[in-house]
């Protein structure tokens, strides 16, 4: 079965600190991963994907097929990060499977 | 661009009643699918529509409907509201054939069910 899990419901670091937020999925087959986000007070939106390899906002994620992770990282977290982290798994369709978040708090 | 909306933002009913959702598709975009979001979990997907057709469902009893019209707005409508329901009901367009496919999600109706 398709599933996405987030261990951490609540992360708390203080500023300048390094976060990596956990992801790890279960899929037979060749998912695509993506990181959503949702700040206080506003929807939800994409904050990055696997295939494009690219850094948002200091962030990134590697995708790990031996261990089938996707952990979200950033060396020094600063107090905007704080929002809430939903890892997304999807099977090659629109069709979009989440994990149950996990909460950011940067401390100043 | 015009993002993508929904209404209402908020909605209280009793178990049984009916309730009929709505959302407004982003400029350009085609696809659109509904999630339920319940209190500390993330979005499940309920279903997609392509084009007015429904294009994948997910693990949602029949109870749970969709539509979507020729300028690819869409409602989501639930019969037989069961306390289970309250949840946070999230839209979200696409457009397939762009670069992997983006969702851009709307603000959430708040269903409360009494």
């Amino acid at each position: 079965a398709q599933r996405v899990t987030q261990p951490e419901k609540l992360l708390s670091v203080f500023k300048g600190a390094p976060v990596e937020l956990k992801c790890n999925y279960s899929y037979s087959g060749s998912p695509e991963l993506f990181w959503y986000v949702q700040y206080s007070r506003q929807r939800l939106q994409l904050l990055l994907r696997h295939i494009s390899r690219e850094s948002i906002k200091g962030f990134t994620a590697d995708l790990n097929k031996g261990e089938t992770s996707f952990h979200l990282k950033k060396p020094f977290a600063q107090e905007e990060d704080s929002a809430m982290y939903y890892c997304a798994l999807s099977d090659n369709t629109d069709k979009l499977i989440f994990g149950t978040g996990t909460r950011l708090q940067v401390f100043p | 661009e015009t993002g993508v909306t929904q209404s209402p933002t908020h909605l209280i009913k009793t178990r049984g009643q009916q309730v009929t959702l709505r959302c407004s598709s982003q400029s350009g975009h085609n696809t659109v699918s509904w999630y339920q979001q319940a209190l500390g979990q993330g979005p499940q997907f309920i279903f997609q529509y392509y084009r007015e057709e429904e294009n994948g469902r997910g693990n949602f009893p029949p109870r749970f409907s969709g539509l979507q019209f020729p300028n690819y707005s869409s409602e989501l409508n639930v019969n037989a509201l069961e306390l289970d329901d309250s949840a946070l009901y999230l839209c979200a367009s696409s457009r397939p054939g762009t670069a992997y496919n983006e969702q851009f999600f709307g603000p959430g109706t708040r269903l409360t069910v009494l």
